[in-house]
């Protein structure tokens, strides 16, 4: 079975700071990892996904993240960060091919950005 | 494009009321999800349909809770009898597939059981 870590459940950043919200996973098998974003009183949104091929992958938003999997992880990053950015993150993986397959969400990172 | 409808947006019910969650999802979407998210935590996974069969509902607490998907289309959720621990926000999530398909998640109904 897949599990997500996210090692921090807020992170503060002041107005045009980098950013960094780590995620690690754990999996027997190959994986497809997601980071989430959900404004207050909304839903999820997808910012980005890694299927396969480059491990850095761009997302909305000006968010990136990399794929390292003698590492486990999957961090997600901004170089400059914008007050609109305040949100709880969630990374989360799957861990099948199939149309069964469930994706597994982290604890999720409140972001909050400060002017 | 119309995303995925919920409603209601806001429930209180008192325990051992029963409460129902209705959700429309994004049209031609074939998988279905239900998620509860307990304050500070990420979404957890209640059920799964792909069309209107159970794919996965393995964390669905089946002495109380009960969910369908008539016609592979709208779905409900529904607790019978509720218990404080169900104050959660339920999400409703759909996609075209499951695995490494993009999920479009609704705004959720909050839940306040009292």
């Amino acid at each position: 079975a897949q599990s997500v870590t996210q090692l921090d459940s807020q992170v503060p950043v002041f107005e045009e700071a980098p950013v960094e919200l780590r995620c690690n996973y754990s999996s027997s098998v190959s994986v497809y990892l997601f980071w989430y974003v959900q404004y207050p009183n909304q839903g999820l949104q997808l910012l980005l996904k890694y299927l396969s091929g480059s491990t850095l992958v761009k997302g909305i938003n000006g968010f990136e993240a990399e794929f390292n999997k003698s590492q486990t992880s999957f961090h997600l990053r901004k170089p400059s960060v914008h007050i609109s950015d305040t949100a709880e993150y969630f990374c989360a993986v799957s861990a099948g091919y199939s149309s069964a397959s469930k994706i597994i969400f982290g604890s999720g990172t409140r972001l909050s950005i400060r002017p | 494009e119309a995303g995925v409808a919920q409603s209601p947006r806001y429930k209180i019910i008192e325990k051992r009321q029963s409460v129902a969650f209705w959700c429309n999802p994004i049209s031609g979407h074939a998988t279905l999800y239900w998620y509860q998210q307990i304050l500070g935590q990420g979404p957890k996974l209640l059920i799964q349909f792909q069309n209107n069969g159970v794919v996965d509902d393995s964390q669905l607490p089946k002495d109380r809770f009960s969910a369908e998907r008539l016609k592979g289309v709208d779905s409900t959720l529904k607790i019978q009898p509720a218990k404080l621990e169900d104050s959660a926000v339920y999400l409703c999530a759909s996609s075209l597939g499951g695995g490494q398909g993009e999920q479009y998640f609704g705004p959720g109904t909050r839940l306040t059981v009292t």
